[in-house]
């Protein structure tokens, strides 16, 4: 259990659906990401929220849209997604953006599938 | 803008046996950095950190890593590696912004019997 939980840990879907992840986080941070894990290349930072507020979009297509609505949840919006956006997405979270002692907490990733 | 280099993408090694996993990075500002496990079908678990003092840092499970500014590195080390040892580790680094990190391409420790 690492404090933060992510769901579902598996999800296939296709190009047309719409689905959502969600990440939830225990450990009373005020950060949260999104990351992408594709396989052989490095992980992919998405977006950044701090305090609720978006903070980073790191050029991310706009078929992945990002909703915090508190500090311990954000969740991932998905619609007409391509086969490329296979991958495994990770949450993570820290105290806040600002601070440089306290580490990042990753939760187990949902494994995406876009058939 | 900040970049890593994990040197190799495979590294097999023998129970018992000491292991380096090799890292460099790039970055214009002060840096602080990471070495992350991953286990099959796991997250990410921080294995150690440095953001400043002691160039020579002790993390969990037996890994150290050692600070080299002069050579822009952070190599991973364990003396004796275990089966268990066996998984994904990514080098990382952030800047100012603590949980923005930048990864590696990761490196496969496979821990032979």
């Amino acid at each position: 259990e690492t404090g933060v939980t992510q769901t579902p840990r598996h999800l296939v879907m296709g190009m047309t659906n719409k689905k959502s992840l969600k990440c939830e986080q225990h450990l009373g941070h005020n950060a949260m990401y999104w990351y992408k894990q594709s396989a052989k290349k490095p992980l992919e930072l998405m977006f950044v929220y701090n305090f609720k507020e978006q903070t980073e979009n790191n050029s991310v297509p706009s078929r992945f849209s990002p909703e915090c609505p508190n500090s311990s949840h954000v969740f991932l919006h998905l619609h007409t997604l391509q086969p490329e956006d296979s991958a495994l997405y990770l949450c993570a979270s820290s105290q806040d953006t600002g601070r440089v002692n306290t580490e990042a907490f990753f939760g187990q990733g949902t494994r995406l599938t876009v058939v | 803008a900040q970049s890593v280099t994990q040197l190799d993408s495979q590294v097999p090694v023998f129970e018992e046996a000491p292991v380096e996993l090799r890292c460099n990075y790039s970055s214009s500002v002060s840096v602080y950095l990471f070495w992350y496990v991953q286990y099959p079908n796991q997250g990410l678990q921080l294995l150690l950190k440095y953001l400043s003092g002691s160039t020579l840092v002790k993390g969990i499970n037996g890994f150290e890593a050692e600070f080299n500014k002069s050579q822009t590195s952070f190599h991973l080390r364990k003396p004796s590696v275990h089966i268990s040892d066996t998984a994904e580790y990514f080098c990382a680094v952030s800047g100012a912004s603590y949980g923005k990190l930048t990864f590696g391409q990761g490196t496969i420790l496979t821990v032979h019997p």
